[in-house]
């Protein structure tokens, strides 16, 4: 079975600095999807980013970018200029393309706050 | 983007009694929704994957005559908790794929259900 780990259940970063994410992951699989989703205190799931497997560059969108590592099954999230709207729950999560019905494989989540 | 609606954002029942929580796609067509539950400072749990005009699949672990869902329509799933105790307190998200195999799952902004 698959499954998703997030080993830093809390982080910090100070405002405009930059802090790094972790996140692995384990399957059997070749194909397949990974995310970082962002949870506010608000509780709406938002989609930060967004890597296909078989894409070997890594995936960027404005200040965030990850660090795909396949063979070492390792998919870091990277967030640059952090801002005081950053804080919040980060979930890495694995999806399969073929099997399991497209359901999501959460990791237990990182907490990041941003000090001003 | 995708919009994923979910009714109510919270409800206070007494126990033994039940509640029906609504997610609808709003402008898309979702075969498939998931539904979680999600403890606070926790991961999302799945409890089981929708699929219109079938049976839900239900997570191991989840009983299925306790959370009864129903996806009657390729716009509407519904989570029914039948006689709520106050152990099934906790917060619900679902979530919908767009027909088709779109990688993307889109989530509604999830329910609060306490159970006094």
């Amino acid at each position: 079975a698959q499954t998703v780990t997030q080993s830093q259940p809390e982080m910090s970063v100070q405002e405009a600095e930059t802090v790094t994410l972790s996140c692995t992951y384990d399957t059997s699989e070749s194909d397949y999807y990974l995310f970082w989703y962002k949870q506010p205190p608000s509780r709406q799931m938002i989609l930060v980013i967004r890597q296909e497997a078989y894409k070997q560059q890594n995936a960027t969108e404005n200040r965030f970018s990850v660090n795909f590592q396949k063979a070492a099954k390792s998919f870091s999230l990277k967030i640059s200029d952090s801002q005081l709207g950053d804080a919040a729950m980060y979930f890495c999560a694995y999806r399969d393309i073929y099997n399991q019905g497209g359901k999501l494989i959460f990791g237990q989540g990182t907490e990041l706050s941003v000090k001003p | 983007g995708a919009v994923v609606s979910q009714h109510p954002s919270w409800v206070i029942c007494k126990s033994g009694t039940s509640v029906k929580i609504e997610c609808r796609s709003l402008d898309f067509q979702a075969t498939t929704m998931f539904w979680y539950r999600q403890f606070p400072k926790q991961s999302l749990m799945l409890m089981a994957t929708s699929n219109e005009g079938s049976k839900a699949t239900y997570e191991q672990g989840v009983e299925k005559d306790k959370f009864l869902i129903n996806h009657a329509s390729l716009t509407l799933s519904t989570l029914t908790v039948t006689s709520a105790h106050p152990e099934d307190s906790s917060f619900y998200i679902c979530s919908a794929l767009i027909s088709g195999g779109n990688t993307e799952a889109f989530f509604g902004q999830g329910t609060r259900l306490t159970v006094v």
